[in-house]
């Protein structure tokens, strides 16, 4: 497709389990970023990937959130161990250059409710 | 500590008028601030993006300004119309080394017909 599409667009589950969220980039976008975004809030950073590594990861919130993107280009965003304070829409984007130096393509976001 | 702030009041501004959001930070040295549309239930999209030693950029209805002294922005919409109703958002790259953009919370405008 043309734009940055991420799966599922929503996803509701129960405190303790497990979670995975998809994004596929931009055909190209080297870059590659996850935010999450709370309800009145701006995007706020989780992890940035340039090519296949993490290039910074300080956005975390903690051990239980981990992300990859083995061939460098889909990434997966996992979350163990769900927490109600984990609800928010997680955002993905790309961007065809690393280091921030340029406008990021956004996807329409995974609505994550934990009940 | 740092801070990006926008007004968190919705802008209410009827058909045909200004626009004129405001962005202001703290503790940052941004090498450049970027703006972003955001319609309800939809990912940002960007919009315009400034340079540390840029003062104005336009973009057809759009203007945005950069003030490193008083460290605000200024996003202008003029001749607004109702489809100019979303959420905007400014969003910065601090100077030193960082390669990610940190983001306000955004101001909602409303515009009226």
């Amino acid at each position: 497709g043309a734009g940055v599409s991420q799966t599922p667009s929503n996803k509701v589950t129960e405190k303790g389990k497990y979670v995975e969220l998809r994004c596929d980039p931009i055909s190209g976008h080297t870059a590659l970023y996850w935010y999450r975004q709370s309800l009145g809030q701006g995007p706020e950073f989780l992890i940035y990937f340039q090519g296949t590594g993490a290039a910074d990861d300080s956005g975390l919130p903690n051990d239980r959130f981990f992300a990859v993107r083995p061939e460098g280009s889909v990434s997966t965003l996992k979350i163990q161990r769900t927490e109600r304070g984990d609800s928010a829409v997680y955002l993905c984007a790309s961007s065809p250059m690393g280091q921030g130096t340029g406008e990021l393509f956004f996807g329409e976001g995974s609505r994550l409710t934990v009940l | 500590s740092q801070k990006i702030e926008q007004n968190s009041e919705a802008l209410n501004i009827q058909e045909g008028k200004t626009a004129t959001l405001t962005c202001n930070y703290t503790n940052y040295s941004p090498a450049y601030l970027q703006w972003y549309r955001q319609d309800p239930g939809r990912g940002p999209v960007f919009l315009l993006l400034i340079r540390e030693n840029e003062k104005e950029k336009r973009k057809e209805r759009l203007k945005v300004t950069f003030d490193t002294t008083l460290k605000q922005s200024l996003f202008h919409i003029t001749a607004s119309q109702p489809a100019d109703s979303a959420t905007y958002l400014c969003a910065l790259l601090p100077n030193s080394g960082y390669s990610t953009l940190t983001f306000g919370k955004g101001t909602m405008l409303l515009v009226s017909p």
